[in-house]
């Protein structure tokens, strides 16, 4: 099993709406991370987990909130977005931090803020 | 701060033919990794390049790493409609991370359009 598994496919939320978006992978991945894809753009990383402990942060606004509460699941919080916060939101898996090994993306939440 | 080129960010090809995207990165690293993406779609992995001279092949696609050049190459043979995508390189930053844990840096894609 090589799959992330991203839900819902698609979002659309208004500006004072709070939601969630969540990732699953049972490939024993101990990194998991969020990225950000603008359209026509490349995904750009806001935050990675290792071991189910945050460690990197791309100086992400503090309207988006990530949890990983087990080595398997990762969310993303949305509170109070902004219309320029619609994008497609990917999750990611690998092996290890610092390892030579592959990420596997998700197949992405389409997030619209109205 | 790692920094990822692509080149060219657009090609438009005919059938059959033959044509190279090239991904200059800036800083040393020994992780290379090619995607692909179509409208709408999230990336599939193309090819996992992890050492200097590292070269994999499948199907009409080629890519190769040259750590010391800093660059890697996606080739295309006999190019055919169904290669049409978005195509991505990415760069693992783990050594501005101490070499613990790393993230991809993306270049920009090159769109390749495929055309009879």
């Amino acid at each position: 099993d090589t799959e992330v598994t991203q839900t819902p496919k698609h979002l659309v939320m208004g500006m004072t709406n709070k939601k969630s978006l969540k990732c699953e992978q049972h490939m024993g991945h101990r990194a998991m991370y969020w990225y950000k894809q603008k359209a026509k753009k490349p995904p750009e990383l806001m935050f990675v987990y290792s071991y189910e402990k945050l460690s990197i942060n791309e100086s992400v606004p503090s309207r988006f909130s990530p949890e990983c509460p087990n080595s398997s699941l990762l969310n993303l919080h949305l509170h109070a977005l902004q219309p320029e916060d619609s994008a497609l939101y990917l999750c990611a898996s690998s092996r290890r931090g610092g390892q030579k090994t592959e990420a596997f993306f998700g197949q992405g939440t389409r997030l619209t803020v109205v | 701060e790692l920094k990822v080129e692509q080149n060219p960010l657009f090609l438009s090809m005919q059938e059959g033919k033959n044509y190279t995207i090239y991904c200059n990165y800036s800083t040393t690293s020994d992780r290379l990794y090619w995607y692909r993406q179509d409208p709408g779609k999230s990336l599939e992995s193309l090819f996992v390049l992890l050492s200097n001279g590292a070269v994999k092949q499948e199907g009409r696609l080629m890519a190769s790493l040259d750590t010391k050049a800093r660059l890697s190459t996606l080739h295309i043979t006999a190019a055919v409609h169904d290669l049409s995508a978005t195509y991505f390189c990415a760069v693992d930053s783990y050594m501005n991370y101490g070499g613990s844990q790393g993230n991809l840096i993306f270049g920009k894609g090159t769109k390749l359009s495929v055309k009879p």
